[in-house]
């Protein structure tokens, strides 16, 4: 079964310091989201892209987050610098409009602990 | 705001009982509500989708339902077993199509005894 692959799945990092996250969305979605999940809560949506554009990104702190996914496959997020507040799982989903519908189906999380 | 609130407080039921969960919608109407099951450590799995014209959907064991009236979706394990143990997530769609926003509530935490 096709997965969505993230790396890595653990980053503990200082604060300050510059952490990057990757993903591979599944062959032929088209839609990729980065959400950040802190311990207890739900997912949070950060940026959407439809392809390379960014669909949305209004939730995402621009001062020291960014996303791309320049040839609409592969998604980098990275945050520059990191705060202690940044401690979170970070997902990566993708998506295939069906029926109208996105399903996501996410990878596995890359866990990030900001010392 | 539009949100999506799902009870925080863990759900606490018996082997072979069924689990009950509760997903409400405020200020703003989805065209169609998702339920994911998460595992400690692990990114969310998709259960069951529902549109907002559909009254009910069932796979195997699971039900969910959509009440547009009561802006409300529940979502029911019969028969639970202590492998049901696991937090449930309800989402639900801003938008439409390539756009659509999926957006989640807080989940619930489901704890099936032996």
């Amino acid at each position: 079964e096709a997965e969505v692959a993230q790396s890595p799945r653990y980053k503990i990092t200082e604060k300050s310091q510059a952490v990057a996250f990757w993903c591979d969305p599944i062959s032929g979605h088209a839609t990729l989201y980065w959400y950040r999940q802190i311990l207890g809560q739900g997912p949070e949506l950060l940026v959407q892209f439809q392809d390379e554009s960014v669909v949305d990104d209004s939730q995402l702190p621009k001062d020291r987050f960014s996303a791309e996914r320049l040839k609409g496959v592969d998604s980098t997020l990275k945050i520059q610098p990191a705060e202690l507040g940044d401690s979170a799982m970070y997902l990566c989903a993708s998506s295939l409009v069906s029926s109208g519908a996105n399903v996501l189906t996410f990878g596995a999380g890359s866990r990030l602990t900001v010392l | 705001s539009q949100k999506i609130e799902q009870n925080s407080e863990a759900l606490n039921i018996q082997e072979g009982k069924t689990a009950t969960l509760t997903c409400n919608y405020t200020n703003y109407s989805p065209a169609y509500l998702q339920w994911y099951r998460q595992d400690p450590g692990r990114g969310p799995v998709f259960l069951l989708l529902i549109r907002e014209n559909e009254k009910e959907k069932r796979k195997e064991r699971l039900k969910v339902t959509f009440d547009t009236t009561l802006k409300q979706s529940l979502f029911h394990i019969t028969a639970s077993q202590p492998a049901d143990s696991a937090t449930y997530l309800c989402g639900g769609v801003r938008g439409s199509g390539n756009t659509g926003k999926l957006i989640f509530g807080q989940g619930t935490t489901l704890q099936v005894k032996p």
